[in-house]
């Protein structure tokens, strides 16, 4: 089992403020790590797929990285918009199984 | 619609009943997982296909849990004598192959109340 800790739980911010949350895992036995932002009422969606140290990926105004030494991922929004209102899950792959954080409810406000 | 769909999107049965939850992955997809989501947690590994083989199933909780992919594609999850400690978001995924780097399609996830 992987011990895995989104952090902040919860945020509220004001649109136009840029954001970061952090997804926290064992460095060891890595093997990837997905982020999807799930919306109320709708089934979660994938951002980003990464595996490699040092990764970076980008979506727009959406960004993350990937530290697998010291067993981190970032994920950073800029200039947040009400429709960026969801709850971001990291899951990190360890065997055959993805391992969920409880993710980062982030609240938009306008 | 092309996306994975479950159903029935909500069941409520009395504690002790049997439930069948339906998963229709994506046509093609090789890779297929069960999720169970507490409130307030994240989703939780039940069991993973491939294709029509279980391969991985420790995350059922229980022995009333059984999950099936007969001909590699629809799944069924099956809760037997459910109880209470039951009730959650039961939520499927499929994904193109078995690789880390393939994204896993979610489909809108079963809401089971057990009274």
């Amino acid at each position: 089992i992987l011990n895995v800790e989104q952090s902040p739980q919860s945020l509220h911010v004001q649109e136009g403020d840029s954001t970061n949350f952090t997804c926290s895992f064992p460095s060891s036995n890595f093997y990837a790590l997905h982020w999807y932002r799930w919306e109320t009422a709708k089934s979660p969606e994938a951002l980003f797929v990464m595996t490699l140290n040092g990764d970076e990926k980008k979506k727009g105004r959406i960004s993350a990285t990937l530290n697998t030494k010291e067993g981190y991922s970032y994920l950073y929004i800029k200039g947040s918009q009400p429709e960026d209102s969801a709850t971001y899950l990291c899951a990190p792959k360890g065997g055959n199984q993805f391992y969920f954080g409880t993710g980062t409810s982030l609240t938009v406000i306008p | 619609g092309a996306g994975v769909s479950q159903s029935p999107r909500y069941k409520v049965a009395k504690r002790g009943q049997d439930v069948a939850l339906r998963c229709d992955p994506i046509s093609g997809h090789v890779s297929l997982f069960w999720y169970q989501q507490a409130l307030g947690q994240g989703p939780e590994f039940l069991t993973y296909f491939q294709n029509e083989a279980q391969l991985d199933k420790s995350g059922l909780p229980s022995d009333r849990f059984f999950a099936e992919r007969p001909e590699g594609s629809v799944s069924t999850l099956k809760i037997q004598r459910t109880q209470q400690e039951d009730s959650a978001v039961y939520l499927c995924a499929s994904s193109a192959w078995v690789r880390e780097d393939q994204p896993q399609h979610f489909g809108d996830g079963t809401r089971l109340s057990i009274l």
